[in-house]
């Protein structure tokens, strides 16, 4: 069965700093990955997805992530971050029935 | 308005009543989805539905119920509620399922608290 991993619960960062936010997945079948993210008191949207090609996929708010099939990795990246960036970000896998396995979240928190 | 739909969008009531959340969808996607998120475990599906009257369990279905009698709306019934199922539940909606790649788009979340 497929599962996810966020290994870091929160993430603090500065503004302007850099960003990676972890994500590992297991699967024993070829994997569609998302990253949502979920702003305070709201659902959740789509940053990016990886279906296949190019393994690094650029989202929305310049964010962006590389697949890894080696390292069964997605990290999710940010060169610069914006205090309009802290929010909960979700990785995502999707399952051999179809439906989306998350992970437990990692809150991004930016500071002044 | 155009777009998904959840209410109430906070309810708070008492072991052992009976509850329905709502969910609406302007969209006619065919998927619709329940999920419930508690810290420590991100979204766990609750039930799923793939089109008016068909609808799956997930991962955590027990002690719901969902109904889908028109594409656009979702609505999952709590018969009789317990304090573990105190939880921030979202409706989603999809054209398709994941492994097309679709976005599965998100309502705002109800939070429910049980007493």
């Amino acid at each position: 069965a497929q599962s996810v991993t966020q290994l870091d619960s929160q993430v603090p960062v500065f503004e302007e700093a850099p960003v990676e936010l972890r994500c590992n997945y297991s699967s024993s079948v070829s994997v569609y990955l998302f990253w949502y993210v979920q702003y305070p008191n709201q659902g959740l949207q789509l940053l990016l997805k990886y279906l296949s090609g190019s393994t690094l996929v650029k989202g929305i708010n310049g964010f962006e992530a590389e697949f890894n099939k080696s390292q069964t990795s997605f990290h999710l990246r940010k060169p610069s971050v914006h205090i309009s960036d802290t929010a909960e970000y979700f990785c995502a896998v999707s399952d051999d029935t179809d439906k989306l396995i998350f992970g437990t979240g990692t809150r991004l928190q930016v500071f002044p | 308005d155009a777009g998904i739909t959840q209410s109430p969008r906070y309810k708070i009531t008492e072991t052992g009543r009976q509850v329905t959340l709502m969910c609406h969808q302007t969209w006619s996607h065919s998927y619709m989805f329940w999920y419930r998120q508690d810290l420590g475990h991100g979204l766990r599906l609750i039930y799923y539905s793939a089109a008016a009257d068909i609808t799956d369990k997930g991962e955590v279905p027990d002690g719901y119920v969902v109904s889908r009698s028109k594409t656009e709306n979702f609505p999952l019934t709590l018969e009789s509620a317990t304090r573990s199922q105190t939880s921030v539940y979202f409706c989603a909606s999809s054209d398709l399922m994941n492994l097309s790649g679709n976005e599965q788009f998100f309502g705002p979340g109800t939070r429910l608290t049980v007493l």
